[in-house]
């Protein structure tokens, strides 16, 4: 069975620094991309970027691109999302997703809830 | 990059059918076979529907179709059902960015 299970919850302060993670189960990891998006409270999801955990190749949404890293160990096959200092604007749920077949994104992580605050 | 424009809610009686657009750019929707569909539920993770414009995943209800005309692509949910009631979300790939962007969002509410 696919699974994508990412780590939990996270309260943190302003510039902070934060890694979160997105572990993934029953398939072959090195072979998906994975992206992760932002969701703001009430809004709409935000790509922010995509790995490829073969190769390393990564992709930056503009609006996300020097505000986080992506990265992938595939030794624990396991997705990571970092920000070096954190602002309080970065408080939302981020959700890892995996590309299936095409160009769809087919499974789906639990959700991290990042909160920042002072 | 724009998010793609969706209308902001969609109702139905149950047993209706509904459709949903979502409309962007020849540098996306327009350009590339490669619009999806998601689900969501509040609080919960998205969930795909429909990807590269009119395929469905295993396991979803044939309910659920998707096509596209020029820049615009659109999801058809017939016999409408109280558990359809949620957020409906579509992407599509961009040359702009290389990567996804994302639709602004339509709340499904079944009457």
């Amino acid at each position: 069975e696919v699974q994508l299970v990412q780590s939990g919850a996270e309260v943190k302060k302003p510039g902070e620094s934060l890694k979160i993670s997105c572990k993934g189960s029953g398939y072959s990891f090195t072979s998906h991309w994975i992206g992760w998006v932002r969701q703001m409270p009430g809004k709409g999801p935000e790509w922010m970027g995509i790995i490829y955990p073969g190769d390393s190749d990564t992709r930056y949404s503009p609006s996300f691109q020097g505000q986080v890293t992506i990265s992938a160990d595939t030794s624990i096959s396991t997705a990571h999302l970092q920000w070096s200092s954190l602002k309080a604007s970065d408080s939302a749920i981020y959700f890892c997703g995996r590309k299936g077949r095409g160009e769809g994104f087919d499974y789906w992580g639990q959700g991290t809830l990042v909160t920042v605050s002072s | 990059q724009s998010a793609l424009t969706q209308p902001a809610s969609v109702s139905g009686s149950p047993g209706q059918s509904i459709t949903i657009s979502c409309t962007g750019t020849s540098s996306d929707v327009g350009g590339y076979n490669y619009v999806s569909w998601y689900q969501q539920h509040p609080g919960k993770a998205p969930k795909l529907m429909i990807y590269d414009v009119s395929n469905r995943p295993s396991g979803v209800s044939n309910r659920f179709s998707g096509s596209k005309s020029g820049n615009t692509a659109s999801l058809t949910i017939s016999g409408l059902q109280a558990e359809d009631e949620a957020d409906y979300y579509c992407s599509s790939y961009t040359s702009i960015s290389t990567l996804y962007v994302f639709g602004t969002g339509t709340k499904v509410t079944v009457l």
